[in-house]
């Protein structure tokens, strides 16, 4: 089936500073990808959609410009968290949708766990 | 708005016990509902799906029913095995409504031999 990748799988970071994950689809195009986070014992809540090719559209209550989607190709959205603080210690994962079988699926990346010192 | 509500876990069973995971959901308006299940160091799967009331979703002896009169979508297995042990997540989508999913909070199960 189709895979979604996600890097780096854990990064460990001092607080001030930015960090970048990379999600990508391996065999699909997806003009559409998701971010979640993911707090401990608790389930996924979406952050934002990134379009390929424009904005992405971010869920309230999350801060666009803490958290900078670019979706620059088909097959790569990035996600920085910017002046990463120890509140931002989190499991994130990206979701790309396939519209390219007979019906569309999302498919989930592994997950990047991010600990901000 | 709409929602997803799952029986909080740790479920924990025997090899070949019986396993029922509750969802119920509320949406305003006529969900597609999914089973996900993230094994550890994983990203989620796709476990099952159905989109219309009285639908089945059935996949690896895993099965759940869309029942619209109970907003329900139960997961059920007859025999689990140790591999099934992971995190089941229960999410609703509303077609046309920006396809995003909801999930609810999660529910581990963890199977002794």
């Amino acid at each position: 089936g189709a895979v979604v990748s996600q890097h780096p799988s854990r990064v460990i970071c001092k607080s001030g500073t930015s960090v970048k994950i990379e999600c990508r689809s391996l065999d699909f195009q997806a003009t559409t990808m998701f971010w979640y986070r993911q707090f401990p014992k608790q389930s996924l809540m979406l952050m934002a959609t990134s379009n390929e090719g424009s904005k992405a559209t971010y869920e309230q209550g999350v801060e666009k410009d803490k958290f900078l989607i670019n979706h620059a190709s088909l097959t790569l959205s990035t996600l920085t968290v910017t002046s990463a603080h120890p509140e931002d210690s989190s499991f994130y994962i990206c979701s790309a949708r396939d519209y390219s079988g007979l019906q569309e699926t999302q498919y989930f990346g592994p997950g990047t766990r991010l600990l901000v010192l | 708005g709409d929602s997803v509500t799952q029986m909080e876990g740790p479920v924990t069973l025997s090899e070949e016990a019986f396993l029922t995971i509750n969802c119920t959901y509320t949406a305003t308006g006529y969900p597609s509902l999914f089973w996900y299940v993230q094994y550890p160091g994983e990203g989620l799967q796709l476990l099952l799906k159905a989109t219309k009331a009285d639908d089945k979703g059935s996949n690896k002896g895993f099965e759940a029913t869309y029942r619209k009169e109970t907003t329900s979508f139960h997961l059920e297995k007859g025999s689990v095995q140790v591999s099934d042990s992971a995190v089941y997540f229960c999410a609703l989508r509303i077609p046309n409504a920006g396809n995003m999913l909801t999930f609810g909070g999660g529910t581990r199960l963890m199977v002794k031999p």
